[in-house]
């Protein structure tokens, strides 16, 4: 059972350019979330989803999309990078009727050059 | 807004100490309260979840407590050991079953 898995690991990017981090969970969970975490922080909700087709913003949205066109997926895309998105990306996952915590992936180390 | 707060930042303790995280919140209007572990460069490990009715949860030597009234939840640590050492992260989800997390506790245990 692989829980909650994030591609890719680590990306350097260049200012301006786009990208989409992939999000894949295999426990059937409805909600969806992307996070942020810089130095010495906690972490911040950029976006979440409550079900497939939906989408909602979170504390730290703007530079950011997502969607959520299955189930299991979710895409978080950045249009035009800026330095200030360096940062260490996590997605996670869960059935909060269950009582069950989030599921967190590994990461994604994002840098903007 | 749900504001949550760790305190100490940082903490060094020997080898076989207890210990208490400290963890606070401004809305006492949470469903639940989790406390997880991060690992330098990993991701997030749960460890305890408290449903808003409950008043602790245990997990080996882990116990946590929460007092929704005063909006403050500890994570004791009993016969602290080094592999004990990592980030301790306390959260609150609020009623959209969202997350709000605290900056962390770095914990080293020293042998």
């Amino acid at each position: 059972n692989a829980g909650v898995t994030q591609t890719p690991k680590f990306r350097v990017l260049k200012t301006g350019q786009s990208m989409t981090l992939l999000c894949a969970q295999d426990m059937n969970h409805e909600y969806m979330y992307w996070y942020r975490q810089d130095p010495g922080m906690g972490l911040r909700l950029i976006h979440y989803s409550v079900g497939e087709g939906t989408t909602a913003k979170g504390e730290v949205p703007d530079g950011y999309n997502v969607s959520r066109l299955k189930k299991q997926n979710f895409l978080l895309g950045l249009e035009s990078a800026a330095p200030s998105q360096t940062s260490v990306y996590f997605c996670a996952s869960s059935d909060p009727g269950s009582g069950q915590p989030q599921h967190f992936g590994d990461g994604t180390r994002l840098s903007i050059l | 807004k749900q504001e949550v707060t760790q305190i100490p930042a940082a903490l060094s303790v020997p080898e076989g100490e207890n210990l208490v995280l400290n963890c606070s919140f401004t809305d006492s209007a949470i469903y639940n309260l989790q406390w997880f572990r991060q690992d330098p460069g990993k991701g997030l490990t749960s460890l305890l979840l408290i449903q808003s009715s409950q008043r602790e949860q245990t997990s080996g030597r882990l116990n946590a407590s929460l007092d929704k009234s005063s909006g403050r939840s500890t994570l004791y640590i009993a016969a602290s050991q080094p592999g004990d050492s990592a980030t301790y992260l306390c959260a609150v989800m609020d009623s959209s079953y969202k997350l709000i997390f605290g900056s962390g506790t770095r914990l080293l245990v020293r042998p």
